[in-house]
């Protein structure tokens, strides 16, 4: 069964230091997203890509965050500098039909803790 | 402003239904879903209802939508403990907005 494929699973890392979270989403899925999920919260949206295109990014703080997804295919989400409030869950998910009927299929995600 | 409150904990005994509540804010998602997070994974689409429906069935699990009152319920008939599990809800106006989640616990 295809799934979405996230590296890595967990990161520890100290404030100001840069970490990179990597996403593989399923064949065939031109949209792409990247959710934070804080502990005991439900998920956020982050970033949105249709193929390589950014279709929302109103939620991402663009001063230390950065996404891409050059080829279409797989993505790329950076912080840097890291900050203690940005332990999370780093989400991937992607969609065949661009998200309007709301079936996304996640990936395990990736865990930061920032020390 | 975008906001879906669920509550935070249920407790059931196995074999017992669950039932978990969700409001929601915008009266224009086309759908409403419902996905569950098990420990260290990702989330997983159980079922959604179409915004014109007011019940559906899927095996154990039955949707039902008051879109009067802008509320969202999802029963699961004979908890199992493999349910135990984090419970979203989520609205999609324009995209998808999950709730806080509920922290489903079955006792055996």
């Amino acid at each position: 069964e295809a799934e979405v494929a996230q590296s890595p699973r967990y990161k520890i890392t100290e404030k100001s230091q840069a970490v990179a979270f990597w996403c593989d989403p399923i064949s065939g899925h031109a949209t792409l997203y990247w959710y934070r999920q804080i502990l005991g919260q439900g998920p956020e949206l982050l970033v949105q890509f249709q193929d390589e295109s950014v279709v929302d990014d109103s939620q991402l703080p663009k001063d230390r965050f950065s996404a891409e997804r050059l080829k279409g295919v797989d993505s790329t989400l950076k912080i840097q500098p890291a900050e203690l409030g940005d332990s999370a869950m780093y989400l991937c998910a992607s969609s065949l039909l661009g998200g309007s009927t709301g079936e996304l299929f996640f990936g395990e995600g990736s865990r930061l803790t920032v020390l | 402003g975008e906001d879906v409150e669920q509550s935070l904990f249920l407790s059931v005994r196995e074999g017992d239904s669950s039932v978990i509540n969700c409001t929601y804010t915008d009266s224009s998602s086309t759908y409403l879903y419902w996905y569950k997070q098990e420990p260290g994974a990702g989330l997983q689409l159980l079922t959604y209802i179409f915004s014109n429906m007011d019940m559906k069935q899927d095996q154990r699990l039955t949707v039902l939508l008051n879109k009067k009152d802008k509320h969202l319920s999802l029963r699961i008939a004979d908890t199992q403990t493999g349910d135990s599990a984090i419970y979203f809800c989520a609205e999609h106006p324009n995209k998808l907005i999950f709730g806080t989640g509920t922290l489903l616990a079955v006792q055996p």
